[in-house]
């Protein structure tokens, strides 16, 4: 029964290049949510998304981020034209859904990748 | 918008006594979820506790308890006999009935002291 699975668990770009982070959800949720964790902070939302949609982005920076949950595959976090600012830790978190019970309030979050953008 | 407040950046506690960390949040809705997070230096997220805000009984889970007060919007986790082992961040989060993300409070950092 495999958890929340991210990978990379380390990746560093130099400034200018892409960074693609994957999600690989729990068995059996289709709700998605990515966090950034900048050092000595907490976590930060950046976007959830549904099965080949995105239902809310509103934490997502305007430029340079995108993020997908296609039919088939992981949940994809991509950051074009990276900056030294860019560097934290990325958190993708699962649930079962949306409203009241323990499939639809629980988040269950994977190990996160730790971008080191030189 | 929610907002959640950990008034304690860092905390200590020796091994096998019992420590209390705050969370206080503010929102206008009356139906959400209240949890606390542990992130030990490994930076897994590991759900420590849940409660919901219908329920008036405080949650507890083996040594870990919270003292939930819905009218003062306040949420402190109780954890006793501390072990060496659970030096950690600790995140408090609420998510409403509606929303979907969780807001996250900015951490307490405990150290369990020999």
């Amino acid at each position: 029964n495999a958890g929340v699975m991210q990978n990379p668990r380390h990746l560093v770009r130099r400034r200018g290049q892409e960074a693609r982070l994957r999600c690989s959800p729990m068995k059996g949720h289709s709700h998605v949510y990515w966090y950034r964790q900048l050092p000595e902070e907490g976590l930060k939302f950046m976007v959830y998304l549904q099965k080949e949609n995105i239902i809310d982005e509103s934490g997502m920076p305007k430029e340079r981020f995108s993020a997908e949950f296609p039919k088939e595959g992981p949940s994809i976090l991509r950051i074009q034209q990276v900056v030294r600012g860019d560097s934290a830790a990325y958190f993708c978190a699962s649930s079962g859904g949306r409203g009241r019970g323990t499939s639809g309030s629980e988040q269950y979050f994977g190990p996160g990748t730790r971008l080191t953008v030189t | 918008a929610q907002t959640v407040t950990q008034s304690q950046p860092e905390m200590s506690v020796q091994e096998a006594e019992t420590v209390t960390l705050s969370c206080t949040y503010d929102t206008s809705e009356s139906d959400y979820y209240l949890f606390w997070y542990k992130q030990p230096p490994s930076r897994q997220m590991i759900l420590v506790i849940r409660q919901e805000a219908y329920k008036q009984q405080n949650a507890t889970e083996n040594r870990f308890s919270v003292n939930f007060q819905k009218a003062a919007k306040s949420f402190s986790l109780k954890i006793s006999d501390s072990q060496l082992g659970g030096a950690a961040m600790y995140f408090c989060a609420y998510r409403d009935n509606y929303g979907q993300n969780f807001v996250f409070g900015p951490g307490t950092r405990l150290s369990v002291l020999p």
